[in-house]
């Protein structure tokens, strides 16, 4: 069964830091490209950032671009994200998702997730 | 930056169809796929692909895109189809959601 586990999330005050873990099992974790996403309270879903396979190449949305840092570890099965300068705004639940891909065609989407993460940022 | 507009809201009664869409710039040309949300869970994958169900997803769901319309169709509606559900595709190698639909079961 695949299963993907998130851990670390917590309050922390405007301005600081906090560090995101997924670990993943029930797959081959290497070949994978990996993704976290975030859902802020009662509103939609939002991209934040993807890592190849080999972590050889990473994309972040646009509001986290320079604050935030995905990266893996694929000896421990494990996703991260380094999250600095953290805003009121970025108050969420964070998703680690797998990327299934056909390689065929292009298509691209997210499964499964993790149960969430939450992350809230207030003084 | 390429944006995807869903309906707040979409109400059916049980045993209707429902119809969900997704617009977006010549969003037929991009592939799309739909997320249903449950209350207090997390995102499942309904349909890929704009219209392939993933194993466990009831033949029920089906989906089209063509033009700058995407739609999720739930055809005989059950009352355990009552979620949000979120249209996604891929813009220049960022990945981009619907702002998300309410389906209520009335």
């Amino acid at each position: 069964e695949v299963r993907l586990v998130e851990s670390g999330g917590g309050l922390v005050q405007p301005g600081g830091s906090l560090r995101l873990s997924c670990a993943a099992s029930g797959f081959i974790y290497r070949s994978f490209w990996m993704t976290w996403v975030r859902q802020a309270p009662g509103k939609g879903l939002e991209w934040v950032a993807s890592i190849k396979g080999d972590g050889s190449e990473k994309y972040y949305g646009d509001s986290v671009k320079g604050r935030f840092t995905i990266s893996r570890d694929n000896a421990k099965n494990s996703l991260y994200l380094q999250m600095n300068s953290l805003r009121v705004e970025d108050t969420a639940v964070f998703y680690c998702t797998r990327d299934r891909m056909v390689y065929a065609t292009g298509d691209r989407w997210f499964d499964p997730w993790g149960q969430g993460s939450p992350v809230t940022v207030s003084s | 930056s390429y944006e995807l507009t869903q309906p707040p809201s979409v109400s059916v009664s049980p045993g209707q169809t429902a119809s969900i869409t997704c617009s977006g710039d010549k969003l037929g040309d991009k592939y799309v796929c739909w997320y249903q949300q449950r209350p207090g869970q997390s995102p499942v994958v309904v349909l890929y692909e704009d219209n392939k169900r993933p194993s466990g997803i009831p033949e029920r769901f089906s989906g089209s895109n063509s033009g700058n319309t995407a739609t999720l169709t739930i055809s005989g509606t059950q009352a355990m189809d009552e979620a949000d559900y979120y249209c996604q595709t891929w813009d220049s190698g960022t990945a981009v959601f619907g702002g998300g639909t309410k389906l209520t079961v009335l």
